[in-house]
């Protein structure tokens, strides 16, 4: 079966760095997607990888290696807003997403 | 600025009663989703659309059809609603190929007694 793993609940604290890790196993990959949602809100997109290495936008990165079926969501100098959950998702062989439960992120002051 | 909107932020109806869950983007996109969210669970695909009165069956189609008779506009239909179906429900869009971002809209809270 097809299957992505993340932390269900992680703590950090505002200023400091967090690394949210992802893991899949699915029938054939042709990317994978970080979303962040924040409680009661929809899904907005944060980044797409789909060679290996690492991707940089502002505060935030992600990490893609594709043989070991492994991708982190790097988030710097953390603020309140980031408080939120990250979503991550696999676009399999067929071009379906498979999604990730979800990460919940707290951030304390 | 790319908006999709849902027809009812929270909904509630009771078991056995027929429900439509509206969804409408103003992208000119072609492919819509419909997913339900459930704590602890990801997103599941409900169904899909690449294109006018055109639909896919996406995981869990079960208990669920769709219509799509304009491209703006996606329609969940639960023909009978039952409790397993209370849920968010998550509506997105995206162009072209799958690999575009999908936007979503701000889901629907559905509660069936």
């Amino acid at each position: 079966g097809q299957n992505i793993d993340q932390p269900t609940e992680m703590t950090a604290t505002e200023g400091a760095i967090v690394q949210i890790n992802c893991t899949y196993q699915t029938s054939g990959f042709n990317g994978l997607f970080w979303y962040q949602q924040h409680a009661g809100e929809a899904p907005t997109f944060l980044s797409y990888n789909v060679l290996d290495g690492l991707e940089e936008k502002g505060r935030f990165s992600s990490f893609l290696s594709r043989s070991k079926g492994y991708s982190y969501l790097l988030l710097k100098e953390l603020q309140m807003k980031d408080s939120a959950s990250y979503l991550c998702a696999v676009l399999d062989s067929n071009y379906q997403l498979i999604w990730g439960a979800g990460t919940k992120l707290i951030i304390k002051p | 600025d790319v908006k999709v909107t849902q027809s009812s932020r929270y909904l509630v109806k009771r078991t056995g009663e027929k429900v439509f869950l509206e969804c409408v983007q103003d992208m000119d996109h072609e492919n819509m989703f419909w997913y339900r969210q459930d704590p602890g669970l990801g997103l599941r695909l409900i169904y899909f659309s690449y294109d006018v009165k055109m639909k896919e069956k996406g995981d869990i189609p079960e208990g669920y059809s769709v219509s799509r008779e304009k491209k703006e506009r996606f329609s969940l239909i639960l023909e009978s609603a039952s409790t397993n179906q209370t849920s968010m429900y998550l509506c997105a869009s995206n162009t072209g190929q799958s690999y575009n971002e999908q936007f979503f809209g701000p889901g629907t809270r559905l509660t069936v007694l």
